[in-house]
């Protein structure tokens, strides 16, 4: 069983719908979690970042961490085409290493 | 400012050379990471640097990878006799420090093929 697991999708949205992405993990020891999107041949670019249990907000992006269920999402609000690409989770422990544990991703495709 | 960079973006070689893989990390960043990302694997730590040392290692595949870093920038990975499961982008990340916030910053990695 893998550390973090994500729902490859894919997922097709309409524009302008609510996205809700998830990923759920086992090791409790997890305390940095973030969002990356990753657009096709491109490097993953961070989106979202938070330290702990909490939400987080940042324009149309919203960021959950639930450490009692070990269980991470994200909501993309009024999602646009433009949001189409894989979005990927992932985390670390704290320390100086701090190597991120990623998700496997899910494919987002929001249609016009 | 400049993100990280990578270079060469494409790389395509024959089975049992080797390639060399550059890093250059957003300047005054001190961490710096390799990671590979495959089809059956997805995103997998390689190997991580503080400065010019390499803590951890643990992800590296074989001895045939290896990896520096020189001057606290520039990082080059080197894959020696490359088998055809080398195939993958290879992304290097860097990171401000290794103390507190793990916010990584990836480039835009190196698509290697092995034929």
């Amino acid at each position: 069983q893998k550390e973090v697991e994500q729902d490859p999708g894919p997922l097709s949205v309409p524009e302008g719908a609510i996205v809700s992405l998830n990923c759920t993990y086992s090791n409790s020891a997890f305390q940095y979690f973030m969002w990356y999107r990753q657009y096709s041949r491109k490097g993953p670019e961070l989106l979202m970042y938070t330290y702990s249990s909490g939400n987080k907000e940042d324009g149309r992006f919203t960021a959950q961490v639930d450490k009692s269920s070990k269980y991470i999402s994200l909501f993309i609000r009024d999602s646009q085409p433009s949001d189409s690409a894989t979005y990927l989770c992932a985390m670390s422990f704290t320390g100086t290493a701090s190597k991120l544990t990623f998700g496997t991703g899910t494919r987002l495709q929001v249609t016009l | 400012g400049a993100g990280v960079s990578q270079s060469p973006s494409n790389k395509v070689t024959e089975k049992g050379k080797d390639v060399e893989l550059r890093c250059d990390p957003i300047s005054g960043h001190t961490a710096l990471y390799w990671y590979r990302q495959s089809l059956g694997q997805g995103l997998e730590f390689l190997i991580y640097f503080q400065g010019n040392s390499a803590p951890d290692k643990s992800g590296l595949p074989s001895d045939r990878f290896s990896a520096e870093r020189t001057g606290g920038s520039v990082s080059t990975l080197t894959i020696q006799r490359t088998q055809q499961e080398d195939s993958a982008v290879y992304l290097c990340a860097s990171r401000r420090s290794p103390e507190g916030s793990n916010e990584q910053y990836f480039g835009p990695g190196t698509r290697l093929t092995v034929t």
